[in-house]
């Protein structure tokens, strides 16, 4: 069954540095996601993107974070200069349309910021 | 502001019993539910979607949705000790074309 991978499973930095979260979406989904979790909070939307474009992002998604889709299958999210507050669980998510459809995610990456 | 609501528990039922979770949400014009388990340290899993009022059932699994109430809520039969877990209520809001606003979450223990 076709599923979402996430790389790296686990990223320590320190503050400041920047990471990137890399992610493959399922091969014929067209939407994408970041999410993250807070140790302890609710899933929090991020960003979605579509047609290599952002179509929505929310009000975390600031100009520290951006993403791309830099080749046929890989879909990133960069944090330029991370801040303690940053550490949480990302997950990537795709689907095979818009959100009426089933958003599927992957295993996630943990990020610790030091 | 546009909310999922949920009780965060712990809701502990026995085994072979039913587990009845509930979720409300805030904007009446929400048209797709999504019921994800999530087990401790990993990622949400799909259980349930619905999008007709009424139940809709998959095995053990049944998801019950009333729009002029503005709920939805899932239904475990038969609960096993592996279905424990944080079980997310996800609903799209009107106006956000693709964006998933998740509940706290009910955390869900089936005792031996």
């Amino acid at each position: 069954e076709p599923e979402v991978t996430q790389t790296p499973s686990h990223q320590v930095t320190q503050m400041g540095q920047e990471v990137i979260l890399r992610c493959v979406p399922i091969s014929n989904h067209l939407y994408f996601y970041w999410y993250r979790q807070i140790l302890g909070q609710k899933v929090e939307f991020l960003v979605s993107f579509y047609n290599n474009e952002i179509s929505e992002k929310s009000e975390i998604f600031d100009d520290q974070f951006s993403v791309e889709r830099p080749d046929g299958s890989n879909f990133t999210l960069k944090i330029r200069s991370t801040k303690l507050e940053d550490s949480a669980m990302y997950f990537c998510a795709s689907s095979e349309s818009n959100t009426q459809e089933t958003q599927y995610f992957g295993p996630g990456t943990r990020l610790l910021v030091l | 502001q546009k909310e999922v609501e949920q009780n965060s528990g712990p809701l502990s039922v026995p085994e072979g019993a039913i587990a009845s979770l509930n979720c409300t949400y805030s904007d009446r014009g929400s048209q797709s539910f999504f019921w994800y388990r999530q087990y401790s340290g990993k990622s949400p899993e799909l259980i349930m979607s619905i999008y007709s009022n009424g139940d809709k059932e998959d095995g053990r699994f049944t998801a019950q949705l009333n729009k002029a109430s503005q709920y939805v809520s899932l239904l475990i039969r038969d609960s096993q000790p592996s279905d424990s877990a944080t079980y997310l209520c996800a609903v799209p809001f009107t106006g956000t074309a693709s964006k998933l606003t998740f509940g706290t979450g009910t955390r869900l223990q089936v005792t031996l």
